[in-house]
């Protein structure tokens, strides 16, 4: 299984803050990198695919980078409803697998 | 639009079967594959497996064989998830997540639906 690595567990941000949040694979997943974004109680929101691909109506303050094992999600300019968890996935092969999930708090 | 309507959360005791449904309407049922994902109370996502509804083919995590049968129904457009031998490791919410076009990434997911198992 390949194994998906997030940086952080716990960002404390505030608002307007450039966060980037990292992803690391256990092998090179060829860009098949997904983050998510999750609000408590609510099931979690595509936000991109192919490590760089916005997804239809995403503000553009999020962006994805990265190749081979390493990916980043960055937030310009964080904003109140940017306050959230954050997981990463692997769709190259099964089981896809999840990062364990980086949490923005407010500081 | 796409949607995701799942059913109602489920009290279970240990030892049980629990069978949840994941109704979508807003697309051809049949063209898209749909995913099962676990997430116990305040923790990550874990992916249980897929089902082709075109030709009920599936795909499981290892670790959830045994435990989830993936089924489907092209009549109603809806795709079901068994849960058998009911342990409290199995009290999360279980989403299904329609996966994007020609691939597997889920891209858009149900509500959600809480399983709790306690005697």
């Amino acid at each position: 299984d390949i194994q998906m690595t997030q940086s952080s567990s716990s960002f404390s941000v505030s608002l307007g803050d450039r966060v980037t949040i990292t992803c690391k694979a256990s092998e090179d997943i060829y860009n098949r990198l997904a983050w998510y974004q999750q609000k408590p109680g609510n099931a979690p929101r595509l936000l991109i695919s192919g490590a760089t691909s916005l997804e239809t109506g995403v503000p553009s303050r999020f962006s994805g980078s990265g190749s081979g094992k390493d990916y980043t999600l960055s937030i310009t300019s964080l904003q109140t409803e940017d306050v959230a968890t954050y997981y990463c996935q692997q769709y190259w092969s099964t089981p896809l697998t999840f990062g364990a999930g980086t949490k923005l708090e407010l500081k | 639009e796409v949607q995701l309507q799942q059913s109602g959360p489920e009290l279970v005791k240990p030892g049980a079967s629990v069978k949840m449904s994941c109704k979508a309407s807003g697309y051809t049922f049949t063209s898209y594959v749909m995913h099962w994902v676990k997430q116990k109370p305040g923790q990550g996502l874990e992916w249980i497996g897929y089902i082709n509804p075109y030709n009920d083919g599936t795909k499981y995590n290892e670790k959830f064989k045994g435990k989830a049968t993936l089924t489907s129904d092209k009549s109603s457009s809806t795709a079901y998830m068994e849960l058998s031998s009911l342990t409290s490791e199995d009290s999360a919410v279980y989403y299904c997540a329609r996966a994007e076009l020609g691939g597997w990434l889920p891209a858009y997911w149900g509500q959600g639906t809480l399983v709790t198992v306690s005697a």
